[in-house]
């Protein structure tokens, strides 16, 4: 079976950085994504890692560990608007198993 | 690119009526689509994955009588609610892949349904 942990609820300040961290156990491994996903609204692509290293984009950072089968989200130069929460998704085979998500308050 | 787009955004209806929700992905051809139910506070739960052409394939517990899909063409997926309940009340969300990039899915903005 598929079985993905993030913490659920985090804060933080304006301008600052934060890790969002995700843990998963599943049967077959072909990537990960992290997802942003606003109060109310669909969510949205942030990264994909399918080998082991940090990825970044922007302000934004996604790493992997497929041995410890662990990744984690870094956001940078936090903004108000990063307030929302963050799906780690896990693509086993071919359907995607998304995490509770964590949400992330960002705080002046 | 890689736009995704639901209608209606919204609505609300009488238990024992049927809803139909589309899903269109507006600047690609998507063969693969997929039907997503998420409750408040709880992440989202995938209900069927819907192919061009074929017969939806349907998560365990997901009754395939009460949640038709149907997917016409490239563009295009429908998911209809049969015989409304209260219970049914939730967001549903769509999401497809391209065909040059299988593993990234691309969502719609989402239908909350709400059943009176």
């Amino acid at each position: 079976g598929q079985n993905i942990d993030q913490p659920t609820e985090m804060t933080a300040t304006e301008g600052a950085i934060v890790q969002i961290n995700c843990t998963y156990q599943t049967s077959g491994f072909n990537g990960l994504f992290w997802y942003q996903q606003h109060a109310g609204e669909a969510p949205t692509f942030l990264s994909y890692n399918v080998l082991d290293g940090l990825e970044e984009k922007g302000r934004f950072s996604s790493f992997l560990s497929r041995s410890k089968g662990y990744s984690y989200l870094l956001l940078k130069e936090l903004q108000m608007k990063d307030s929302a929460s963050y799906l780690c998704a896990v693509l086993p085979y071919q359907k995607v198993t998304f995490g509770i998500g964590t949400k992330l308050q960002v705080i002046p | 690119g890689a736009v995704v787009s639901q209608h209606p955004s919204w609505v609300i209806c009488k238990s024992g009526t049927s809803v139909k929700i589309e899903c269109r992905s507006l600047d690609f051809q998507a063969t693969t689509m997929f039907w997503y139910r998420q409750f408040p506070k709880q992440s989202l739960m995938l209900m069927a994955t819907s192919n061009e052409g074929s017969k939806a394939t349907y998560e365990q517990g997901v009754e395939k009588d009460k949640f038709l899909i149907n997917h016409a063409s490239l563009t295009l997926s429908t998911l209809t609610v049969t015989s409304a309940h209260p219970e049914d009340s939730s967001f549903y969300i769509c999401s497809a892949v391209t065909s040059t990039s299988t593993d990234t899915q691309y969502f719609g903005p989402g239908t909350r349904l709400t059943v009176l």
